[in-house]
C-alpha cells in the first residue's frame, strides 16, 4: 500500500495479557517511530528506529514495553502484562532519514485494557 | 513537564472569525511541524518550518516560526466548519526525535 499500515485497528485485551501491535512502514522509509496518544491528548514519543542504528528507546514508559524492527521494515510493539493505564491509541510513523520532518502516520491501533 | 506547550487547549469560535494557536518551548528545535488530526486517524502534516522567523502560508492558514526557533504560531483567517479538528505542533530535536505538544482542539460553529 501507499501509506503506513497498522494492525489491528482495534484491540481489546484483559489486564495482565500480552499484546503485539504491528506497523508496516512505507517501502524505502528508513526511519520508524512509535507514539502513544491518550484520549484527546498530544502524542507521547515511545521509540525511534533508524536503519541499522541502535533504536532510541528513551520514551518507553516501563520494561513491559519493547519493540523490534525486522529487516529494516516491519516493526512490532509488544506490551507485556498489560495494565489499564496502557489503554490508548498507538501510532506509527515512517520517513526518510534526514528529511527533517515526519509526514506519514498510520491510523493507529486503539488498545483497550479491561 | 511538557516540552512544547500549546495554547489554548480548547477553542470554540463562530464561522468567519480569526484565531491564533500558539506553541511555545524553552528548547530550540531544528524544525517545527504543524499537524491536523481527525477522529480515528493519524496526524496529517500541514507544514514544516525550518528557519527562524520563517512564515508560510497555506490558503487561510499562516504559520510562523519564532526567530529563536523555540516557538511557533498558527493563524487561521475566516475560519470555516471544515477547519474543526485537533491541531498539533511538534518540534524536531536534532535529526531524529519528534516531540509533540498536547494539542489544541478547535471547533468552528456554523
Amino acid at each position: 500500500g501507499a501509506g503506513v499500515s497498522q494492525s489491528p485497528s482495534n484491540k481489546v485485551t484483559e489486564k495482565g495479557k500480552d499484546v503485539e501491535l504491528r506497523c508496516d512502514p512505507i517501502s524505502g522509509h528508513t526511519a520508524l517511530y512509535w507514539y502513544r496518544q491518550s484520549l484527546g491528548q498530544g502524542l507521547e514519543f515511545l521509540i525511534y528506529f533508524q536503519g541499522n542504528s541502535a533504536p532510541d528507546k528513551s520514551g518507553l514508559p516501563s520494561d513491559r514495553f519493547s519493540a523490534e524492527r525486522t529487516g529494516g521494515s516491519v516493526s512490532t510493539l509488544t506490551i507485556q502484562r498489560t495494565q489499564q493505564e496502557d489503554s490508548a491509541v498507538y501510532l506509527c510513523a515512517s520517513t526518510f532519514r534526514g528529511r527533517g520532518t515526519v509526514d506519514t502516520f498510520g491510523s493507529g491501533t486503539r488498545l483497550t485494557v479491561v | 513537564t511538557q516540552l512544547l506547550e500549546q495554547s489554548p487547549q480548547f477553542l470554540s469560535i463562530q464561522e468567519g472569525e480569526n484565531l491564533t494557536v500558539y506553541c511555545n518551548s524553552s528548547s530550540v528545535f531544528s524544525s517545527l511541524q504543524w499537524y491536523r488530526q481527525e477522529p480515528g486517524e493519524g496526524p496529517v502534516l500541514l507544514v514544516t518550518v525550518v528557519t527562524g522567523g520563517e512564515v508560510k502560508k497555506l490558503k487561510r492558514l499562516t504559520f510562523q516560526f519564532g526567530d529563536a526557533r523555540k516557538d511557533s504560531s498558527l493563524h487561521i483567517t475566516a475560519a470555516q466548519p471544515g477547519d474543526t479538528g485537533l491541531y498539533l505542533c511538534a518540534g524536531l530535536q536534532g535529526a531524529q526525535k519528534l516531540v509533540f505538544g498536547q494539542g489544541t482542539r478547535l471547533t468552528i460553529n456554523p
